[in-house]
């Protein structure tokens, strides 16, 4: 158990929908990252927040989007949702921005039908 | 952009043998990085490797970095059945995101 918390483990969704995916870090980390895998692209960095600011951008879809809270939870929000979109999110954790290790959550899996 | 390779990308293995497994990146890397994946599973880490010359040991397993050659590798020593999964090696440069290669599926058979 890596200390990453992703709510829910599951989703299963229809084209078109809005979904909010849920991820709450490690005690004491500050950065928050968003990875998607898939059979075909592999795994993709999405997006970064350390303390509440966005710090780097991947290959994110203009209709997905984050943010983190002041209590350092991180929400991923898909919209318009596609066939495509259909993968596994994973968030992860680390202490800052540096060279430490990033602790990965259980992930969601998302499945757009 | 960082490229990362690996190779093999499936390695079927006996018991009792030693394999290497190969990452090869295309720029410059800050550090290196080795995640272990079950099926189904999250990303464990394994090793984080910073520096050229870097040599990591953990159980069966051992990580080195050498960055003149661009190269990590991940050596398995006498393979227990437990170590089946998919190994995952990720550069990161200027920036703090990590680019995975494309893992390397393990099967360690009797």
């Amino acid at each position: 158990d890596s200390g990453v918390t992703q709510t829910p483990k599951h989703l299963i969704t229809a084209t078109g929908q809005r979904v909010t995916l849920r991820c709450s870090p490690r005690s004491g980390d500050l950065s928050v990252y968003w990875y998607q895998q898939s059979l075909d692209q592999g795994l993709q960095f999405l997006i970064q927040y350390y303390n509440g600011e966005e710090r780097a951008k991947g290959n994110i879809l203009e209709r997905f989007s984050a943010q983190q809270f002041p209590d350092l939870h991180s929400e991923l929000n898909l919209s318009s949702l596609e066939l495509g979109d259909s993968a596994l999110y994973f968030c992860a954790s680390s202490v800052g921005t540096g060279y430490e290790t990033q602790y990965f959550g259980p992930g969601t899996r998302l499945l757009v039908l | 952009e960082l490229k990362v390779e690996q190779n093999p990308l499936f390695l079927s293995m006996q018991e009792g043998k030693n394999y290497t497994i190969y990452c090869n990146y295309s720029t410059t890397s800050d550090r290196l990085y080795w995640y272990r994946q079950d099926p189904g599973k999250s990303l464990e880490s394994l090793f984080v490797l910073l520096s050229n010359g870097a040599v990591k040991q953990e159980g069966r397993l051992m990580a080195s970095l050498d960055t003149k050659a661009r190269l990590s590798t991940l050596h398995i020593t006498a393979a227990v059945h437990d170590l089946s999964a998919t190994y995952f090696c990720a550069g990161a440069n200027s920036g703090y995101a990590l680019n995975f290669g494309k893992g390397t599926s393990l099967l360690v058979t009797p």
